[in-house]
């Protein structure tokens, strides 16, 4: 089975500042998608950003990129120049390219500190 | 521009009633999914559809059952309901695969005493 773990239930950063959120995952599979979405206060799930295992290059989307280290099943989420609207819940979930289950982590709650 | 909308927003329960939560999406997607997120937890698949009448079950589905007769509606219905079934419930769609972006509706939160 698939786990998506997130070590950090809280997290704060400075407006401005940047901040990095971690996330680790668990598959036998070689062809997988990683994905981050943001949940704020509002309670609607909103993709931040889509990483496809089988490239290497890490995926960005303008203040928002991941680190992914695929030998350590590592993603992690860097969010630059912090906005108080980054407030959220951020959720690191997982699929496979021949199942078809889709797994979440627990998430980590993020506060921007004006 | 609707993307996908759910009903209700709110909803008690007593103990061994029955309900059925609506999805309905106007993007033309094809999958569709229902989520529950527990207090404190992350969402969890209950149910998906690859397209009209075809579904499949996700990670909790027992207590559950779905329906897929149109592209649009994807309606969850809850028969003999616990309370372990307290839950906020997300429907989302996708255009062709779950490996692709979805698109999340508000939740229905679904309290059941």
């Amino acid at each position: 089975a698939q786990t998506v773990t997130q070590s950090q239930p809280e997290m704060s950063v400075q407006e401005a500042e940047t901040v990095t959120l971690s996330c680790t995952y668990d598959t036998s599979e070689s062809d997988y998608y990683l994905f981050w979405y943001k949940q704020p206060p509002s309670r609607q799930m909103i993709l931040v950003i889509r990483q496809e295992a089988y490239k290497q290059q890490n995926a960005t989307e303008n203040r928002f990129s991941v680190n992914f280290q695929k030998a350590a099943k590592s993603f992690s989420l860097k969010i630059s120049d912090s906005q108080l609207g980054d407030a959220a819940m951020y959720f690191c979930a997982f699929t496979s390219n021949t199942g078809n289950q889709f797994y979440f982590g627990t998430g980590t709650s993020l506060t921007v500190i004006p | 521009n609707a993307g996908v909308t759910q009903t209700p927003k709110f909803r008690i329960l007593k103990i061994g009633q029955s309900m059925t939560l609506q999805c309905t999406q106007d993007m033309n997607h094809n999958y569709m999914y229902w989520y529950r997120q527990d207090p404190g937890m992350g969402l969890k698949l209950i149910y998906y559809s690859v397209g009209a009448g075809i579904t499949d079950k996700g990670e909790v589905p027992n207590g559950y059952n779905v329906s897929r007769s149109t592209t649009e509606d994807f309606p969850l219905r809850l028969e003999l309901a616990a309370p372990s079934q307290t839950s906020v419930y997300f429907c989302a769609s996708s255009l062709t695969g779950i490996n692709q972006p979805q698109h999340f509706g508000d939740g229905t939160r679904l309290s059941i005493l």
